[in-house]
């Protein structure tokens, strides 16, 4: 079965930290996609990748940034959080343009 | 650029109520379009796609026609249960001109809420 897993179901962080959210697929995907998804926003991209080291940005990359050292993992860093960064992250990763699969999801909260 | 508009909700239904749940998009050339259902807590996964005019995907008694000459990919359910209660999301696959990218452009996002 496909699995997609991300490393917190909840996170809670103060302003100004600096928050990981980590997301390890065992599919031997080569995209993979961070999303943030906000009522009546529906999901939008915040950066992708397509290859390991490589990364394009999406929709909505600013106070974010990402890294892809294995082909497996695709980390979201947000290098001083804000209380607008409050939201809930989805992973995701794909073979081509074909269907994407998601993870459960990490509902980060920054106070 | 590229859009998807689907109806808001919350759309709430009796058990065995039909269901529509409408999509339009905007786009260039001949996207592929899918619909993806999230289940409370969980994240999401495709329901059904489609990648040509006129095309009907299908899956879990749920359809969606391509239709180009209306932009639209109606999703419908004539009999739905109270485990059909999710969110909805409409999606494209946009095209450049070197075809098909792996990106995903989503609508919004519909609540479904079944009743017993």
């Amino acid at each position: 079965d496909v699995k997609v897993t991300q490393s917190s179901r909840y996170l809670v962080k103060r302003t100004g930290e600096k928050v990981f959210l980590e997301c390890v697929q065992d599919m031997d995907h080569e995209n993979m996609f961070w999303y943030r998804q906000d009522p009546g926003l529906g999901l939008r991209l915040i950066y992708f990748s397509y290859d390991v080291k490589m990364k394009e940005k999406g929709d909505i990359p600013e106070g974010y940034s990402v890294s892809r050292e294995k082909k497996e993992r695709f980390s979201l860093i947000l290098e001083s959080a804000s209380t607008n960064q409050t939201s809930m992250y989805l992973c995701a990763s794909s073979v081509s343009e074909d269907t994407q699969y998601f993870g459960p999801g990490t509902r980060l909260t920054v106070l | 650029g590229d859009s998807v508009t689907q109806m808001e909700g919350p759309v709430t239904l009796s058990e065995e109520a039909f269901l529509t749940i409408n999509c339009t998009y905007t786009a260039t050339g001949y996207p592929s379009l899918f619909w993806y259902v999230q289940y409370p807590g969980e994240g999401l996964q495709l329901l059904l796609k489609a990648t040509k005019a006129d095309d009907k995907g299908s899956n879990k008694g749920f359809e969606a026609t391509y239709r180009k000459e209306t932009t639209s990919f109606h999703l419908e359910k004539g009999s739905v249960q109270v485990s059909d209660s999710a969110v909805y999301f409409c999606a494209l696959t946009p095209l450049n001109y070197g075809g098909a990218t792996n990106k995903l452009i989503f609508g919004t996002g519909t609540l479904l809420a079944v009743q017993p």
